[in-house]
């Protein structure tokens, strides 16, 4: 069964304290992994798309990587505008529903001044 | 418009009653999905719409749930007879003719269920 775990579940990060996110999944060929940032009461708006393993792609602070088994949303010198859910997604490329989303539970941060 | 919207926002109904959520994709987005997020747990896949071809309903919790697109734009999910685990809030995506396309999210429809 295809499944995402995230972790932390929860992080505090000090202003300007360097961190990394954890996304591990199993999935039986992926498509892509994609990572959204989630606000308190809006949708999930799109980071980034990694296709394959040793792929790394940047925004601003924040910088994301690729294994064959997990990927690690590093976040640099956060700020507290950095703080919302980062939700994980794997794309299967086999199954039923090409296309659909297999969700982590995300992880919480929180950047404090 | 420029991105997915969904209306309403939010919506409260007592039990038993029948609700509707809309959603209007991206424009010229071939796909569309919906999902939804429950307290504390990740988004769960309901169904999936890709152009004029049969919707893939295999996420749907009950046959209570149901969902239509029409003209292959705008989308209704219609849930019957509500319960009080139904409460949640309803995510739309719209995504391109590409399987491998990003989602885009629209604000989702806050639903409680009294």
């Amino acid at each position: 069964e295809d499944q995402v775990t995230q972790s932390p579940e929860a992080l505090r990060l000090q202003e300007g304290e360097s961190s990394s996110l954890n996304c591990s999944y199993t999935v039986s060929g992926l498509r892509g992994l994609f990572w959204y940032r989630q606000d308190p009461g809006k949708g999930p708006e799109f980071l980034f798309t990694l296709y394959s393993a040793g792929e790394e792609k940047e925004k601003e602070r924040l910088k994301a990587t690729l294994t064959k088994k997990e990927s690690f949303l590093h976040i640099t010198a956060p700020k507290p505008e950095d703080s919302a859910t980062y939700l994980c997604a794997v794309q299967a490329d086999r199954g039923s529903t090409l296309g659909r989303l297999y969700f982590g539970r995300g992880t919480q941060l929180t950047v404090w001044p | 418009g420029a991105g997915v919207s969904q209306s309403p926002s939010n919506k409260v109904t007592e039990k038993g009653k029948d609700v509707e959520l809309r959603c209007d994709p991206i424009s010229g987005h071939t796909a569309l999905y919906w999902y939804r997020q429950s307290l504390g747990q990740g988004l769960e896949f309901l169904i999936y719409f890709q152009g004029n071809s049969a919707p893939d309903k295999s996420g749907l919790p009950s046959d209570r749930f149901s969902a239509e697109r029409t003209g292959g734009s705008v989308s209704t999910l219609t849930i019957q007879r509500t319960q009080q685990e139904d409460s949640a809030v309803y995510l739309c995506a719209s995504q391109g003719l590409d399987p491998g396309e990003t989602q885009y999210f629209g604000p989702g429809t806050r639903l409680l269920v009294l």
